[in-house]
């Protein structure tokens, strides 16, 4: 059965920390990786990962993805308390629109 | 661009009930999603249309689930009866063309849904 794992659960950090926030999968037909913030309810688009080793950058947050050990890493660097929030992690399959989703990592970032 | 729209965004009903949720996508995007997000988990798909067809229902429960749309453009998922377990936060997604890797899900807000 596929499956997408997240760890940690959660992650409680005081400003100005750097986190970095796993995502381990197992899934036939693997397209690409995503990542997603949701703070409220709305999931908001952070990072779509399709090539191992490159690392994908917005502001203080980046990623990457190694398809040969199947992971990827969130890293979020100088954490603010807008940066509280789910964190997940999403992977996408060939010839389907489908996304699988992790469990979210809850992240809590205290001033 | 005007996000993708969704409502009620709190329901509170009784187990049994009837409930019906609504979303309209952004504007040109073919790809619709409805997704059921209990709490503490990710979100899990329910049903894809492209335009008016059904793309993928394999995970809806489809003896109290339905969904449809009808003009390729919003859409509505209804749950008839409801039970407890179905407490949980619906998210609606679209996408503009779907199939393609460049192509990404935005969520609206998502409705709450209590079942007492």
């Amino acid at each position: 059965e596929d499956k997408v794992v997240q760890s940690p659960l959660s992650l409680v950090v005081h400003e100005g920390d750097t986190v970095t926030l796993n995502c381990s999968y197992e899934v036939t037909n693997f397209r690409s990786l995503l990542w997603y913030k949701q703070e409220k309810k709305a999931p908001t688009f952070l990072f779509m990962l399709t090539s191992s080793g490159i690392e994908k950058k917005s502001g203080r947050l980046s990623s990457i993805l190694d398809k040969k050990e199947l992971f990827s890493i969130l890293n979020i660097t100088a954490t603010q308390t807008g940066d509280s929030a789910v964190y997940l992690c999403a992977v996408g399959y060939y010839n389907t629109d489908k996304l699988i989703f992790g469990t979210g990592t809850r992240l809590q970032v205290f001033p | 661009e005007a996000g993708v729209a969704q409502s009620p965004r709190y329901k509170i009903i009784e187990k049994r009930q009837s409930v019906a949720f609504w979303c309209n996508p952004i504007s040109g995007h073919a790809t619709l999603y409805w997704y059921q997000q209990i709490l503490g988990q990710g979100p899990k798909l329910l049903i894809q249309f492209q335009n008016n067809g059904v793309v993928d229902d394999s995970q809806l429960p489809k003896d109290r689930f339905s969904a449809e749309r009808l003009k390729g453009v919003d859409s509505t998922l209804k749950i008839q009866p409801a039970k407890l377990e179905d407490s949980a936060v619906y998210l609606c997604a679209s996408s503009l063309v779907g199939g393609t890797i460049t192509d990404t899900q935005y969520f609206g807000p998502g409705t709450r849904l209590t079942v007492l």
